[in-house]
């Protein structure tokens, strides 16, 4: 079974450091995209980026770049988002989401990482 | 950068009628990479749509998705009470790979 298992909720306080994984099982990890999505209390689905454990290709959102890190280790088959000082913004449920291709659209969805960011 | 707009916000009907769900785009997507997902309360968004009308595996055939260009319908022939969700469009065709807003689906 195709499966992304998300690590656990996190409760942080500002300026921070964090680091969640999603670690795939059931397929190739190296040749399957890992997608971010963040989803803030009550809101829609933001597009964060995108990492090619492959070859850790990543491309990032406008809206995010320079804010997280996405990288992996594709010797355990898991991805990472990183960040280096949290804001309370942050606060959010954090996905990570298998993308076949390139030009295919996010097939397999982990359950996804709470991170709380209160002082 | 492809901005989404989904109509409307909120659909209120009854189980057995048609829902019809709009995603319109500011700019071409190319070769019709949309997708549209479906997310219950506490659970992760499901792949419904892929390539505008494409079903992904095991997605019952009352989902039906059409569209080309800007403008794109996901379009649920008879609700059933688990349809009751929010849905959201997606454009994995240009960097960002945005999505939209979401339309949620509640009972009458």
């Amino acid at each position: 079974e195709v499966q992304l298992v998300q690590s656990g909720a996190e409760v942080k306080k500002p300026g921070e450091s964090l680091k969640i994984s999603c670690k795939g099982s059931g397929y190739s990890f190296t040749s399957y995209w890992i997608g971010w999505v963040r989803q803030m209390p009550g809101k829609g689905l933001e597009w964060m980026g995108i990492i090619y454990p492959g070859d850790s290709d990543t491309r990032y959102s406008p809206s995010f770049q320079g804010q997280v890190t996405i990288s992996a280790d594709k010797s355990i088959s898991t991805a990472y988002l990183q960040w280096s000082s949290l804001k309370a913004s942050d606060t959010a449920m954090y996905y990570c989401a298998r993308r076949p291709s390139i030009a295919a659209p996010l097939d397999v969805w982990g359950k996804g990482t709470t991170v709380t960011v209160s002082s | 950068e492809i901005v989404l707009t989904q109509s409307p916000g909120t659909l209120s009907l009854s189980p057995g009628e048609r829902a019809t769900l709009s995603c319109r785009a500011s700019q071409s997507v190319s070769s019709s990479y949309l997708a549209w997902y479906q997310q219950k309360p506490g659970q992760a968004p499901r792949l419904l749509i892929y390539g505008a009308s494409s079903r992904a595996t095991g997605i019952p055939d009352r989902f039906s998705g059409s569209g080309s260009g800007t403008d794109f319908t996901l379009t649920i022939s008879r609700l059933e009470p688990e349809d009751f969700a929010v849905y959201y469009c997606q454009q994995y065709g240009s960097s960002p790979f945005a999505f939209g807003p979401g339309t949620k689906v509640d009972i009458k």
